[in-house]
């Protein structure tokens, strides 16, 4: 069984630049989700996709934009980016429904916007 | 949303028990309290999760009161490589579907 998988593992880019963020998610997983993590604190939630559709979304703007593939493996793209940007992003897939519902996380790509 | 409370950090040695409480006062008749871990650079991992008194598994026990307004994870017999954050998260038992909301978590650092 594969695991979560993203890259790439680092990024460096300058404001105003675009990204484009990719995760694979872990065997028979159709659920993604993607995290923001700020150096010292915990993960915050940006968006969930289910089934190639958006099924939820955190207090990000509209700059934060995601897509999901029919083999469930998902991309993050951010649009105009800040230097408040710069963090871990954390990928996590699941299964819902299923015996065990948690959330498998990836691990991670760190953006830094200069 | 249920608020949880940790403690920022907490110092061990090895082969001690750890135990890390968190407060939830408003935790939701709904609600479950999961624990995830995460090393430095890696992403959060799933350790526990339970609704009601006591839950063990092979990694962690996990300790939740009548009025379930707080819970305990305990950790036995650390080692150097228990080191990591820990988070209490509150919500539905599905985290699987949801948004998971993680605090700022507790910096567990052992120590030989």
């Amino acid at each position: 069984e594969t695991g979560v998988t993203q890259s790439p593992t680092h990024l460096i880019k300058t404001r105003g630049q675009q990204v484009t963020l990719r995760c694979s998610s872990q065997s028979g997983h159709n659920t993604v989700s993607w995290y923001q993590q700020a150096l010292g604190q915990g993960p915050q939630f940006i968006f969930q996709y289910y089934r190639e559709e958006e099924n939820g979304r955190g207090n990000f703007p509209p700059r934060f934009s995601g897509l999901q593939f029919p083999n469930y493996s998902s991309e993050l793209n951010v649009n105009a980016l800040e230097l408040d940007d710069s963090a871990l992003y954390l990928c996590a897939s699941s299964q819902p429904g299923q015996g065990n519902n948690e959330q498998f996380f990836g691990p991670g790509t760190r953006l830094t916007v200069l | 949303l249920a608020k949880t409370t940790q403690p920022v950090s907490m110092d061990s040695y090895e082969g001690q028990e750890v135990n890390i409480t968190c407060s939830h006062n408003n935790i939701a008749t709904n609600d479950y309290i999961t624990w995830y871990q995460q090393f430095p650079s890696q992403g959060p991992r799933f350790i526990i999760q339970g609704y009601k008194t006591k839950v063990t598994n092979e990694v962690a026990s996990l300790f939740i009161p009548a009025d379930r307004k707080s819970s305990t994870l305990s950790l036995p017999r650390v080692s150097l490589s228990d080191t990591a954050v820990y988070y209490c998260l509150v919500g539905a038992g599905d985290t699987g579907r949801r948004a998971l909301t993680f605090g700022s978590g507790t910096r567990l650092q052992v120590q030989p």
